[in-house]
C-alpha cells in the first residue's frame, strides 16, 4: 500500500502558485520524500526531495511540516506545462521498495 | 548522471506470446531497480524491484517474472501473455536507499492482442 495521500485533483490558473499537498503520517526518520510528475505517456520526470528540512530548486519548492507527516510542493508561478499528475513518494530504508499513490491530477488553466 | 535505457518502446503481441523486455542503467553502479506497470490511467503499480543482481522481490502475483543477471540489466518477462498484461512498463533505478534521485526510462506500451 502506499503510504502516501494526495487529493485527486486540483486546478490553478496559470501564472499563480500551485500548492500541492501530501500526507505521510506514517514515515519514519529516515525516510525521504519526494516528489514526481507525470505527462500523459511519458516516464516521470524527479522534480525535488527532501528529509526535514524545506528545499527549492529551480523547479519547484517543498516544505516539510516539522513533525513530517505531511508536505506540500509550490510551483510558484505555474504554466499550462505544469499540467500533469503530481506523485508525492515515501522512499524506504528497509527492502527498497519505491510505492507510488494515485497522484494528485493539477490541471493549469489559462 | 544516471540515464535509463528501456525497450522496447512499444509492442504488440499476441495473447499467449512470450514477452522481454529489458532495461539497462549507466552512470552508476550497485542501483536499486523498479518494474511499474501502469495499465489506464495513472497509478503506477509496482511489480518487481531489486537491491542487486539476483535479487529480485515480487510485489504482486501476476504472470510475468523478472531477473537481474548483470549490476545494471532488469529484465521483465513472460512466457505467456495474457490480455490483463496490457500496460505502460516502466523502469526506474535509484541510487543508495534513502538518497538519490530516481531515474525513469521512457516507458514500453505493451499491447496484447
Amino acid at each position: 500500500d502506499a503510504k502516501t495521500t494526495q487529493p485527486p485533483s486540483m486546478d490553478c490558473a496559470e501564472g499563480r502558485a500551485a500548492n500541492l499537498p501530501c500526507n505521510h503520517s506514517t514515515i519514519s526518520g529516515n525516510e525521504y520524500v519526494y516528489w514526481y510528475r507525470q505527462i500523459h505517456s511519458q516516464g516521470p520526470q524527479y522534480i525535488i526531495h527532501g528529509l526535514k528540512n524545506n528545499e527549492t530548486n529551480e523547479m519547484a519548492s517543498l516544505i516539510i511540516t516539522e513533525d513530517r507527516k505531511s508536505s506540500t510542493l509550490i510551483l510558484p508561478h505555474a504554466t499550462l506545462r505544469d499540467t500533469a499528475v503530481y506523485y508525492c513518494i515515501v522512499l524506504y530504508n528497509q527492502g527498497g521498495k519505491l510505492i507510488f499513490g494515485q497522484g494528485t491530477e493539477l490541471s493549469v488553466k489559462p | 548522471s544516471q540515464t535509463i535505457h528501456q525497450w522496447p518502446a512499444t509492442l504488440v503481441q499476441p495473447v499467449g506470446s512470450p514477452l522481454s523486455l529489458e532495461c539497462t542503467v549507466e552512470g552508476t553502479s550497485n542501483p536499486n531497480l523498479y518494474w511499474y506497470r501502469q495499465a489506464a490511467g495513472r497509478g503506477l503499480q509496482l511489480l518487481f524491484y531489486s537491491v542487486g543482481i539476483g535479487q529480485i522481490s515480487s510485489e504482486v502475483p501476476q504472470n510475468l517474472s523478472a531477473s537481474r543477471p548483470q549490476d545494471r540489466q532488469f529484465i521483465l518477462s513472460s512466457k505467456k501473455l495474457l490480455l490483463s498484461d496490457s500496460g505502460f512498463y516502466l523502469c526506474a533505478g535509484g541510487g543508495a536507499l534513502g538518497t538519490g534521485e530516481l531515474f525513469f526510462g521512457e516507458g514500453s506500451r505493451l499491447t496484447v492482442l
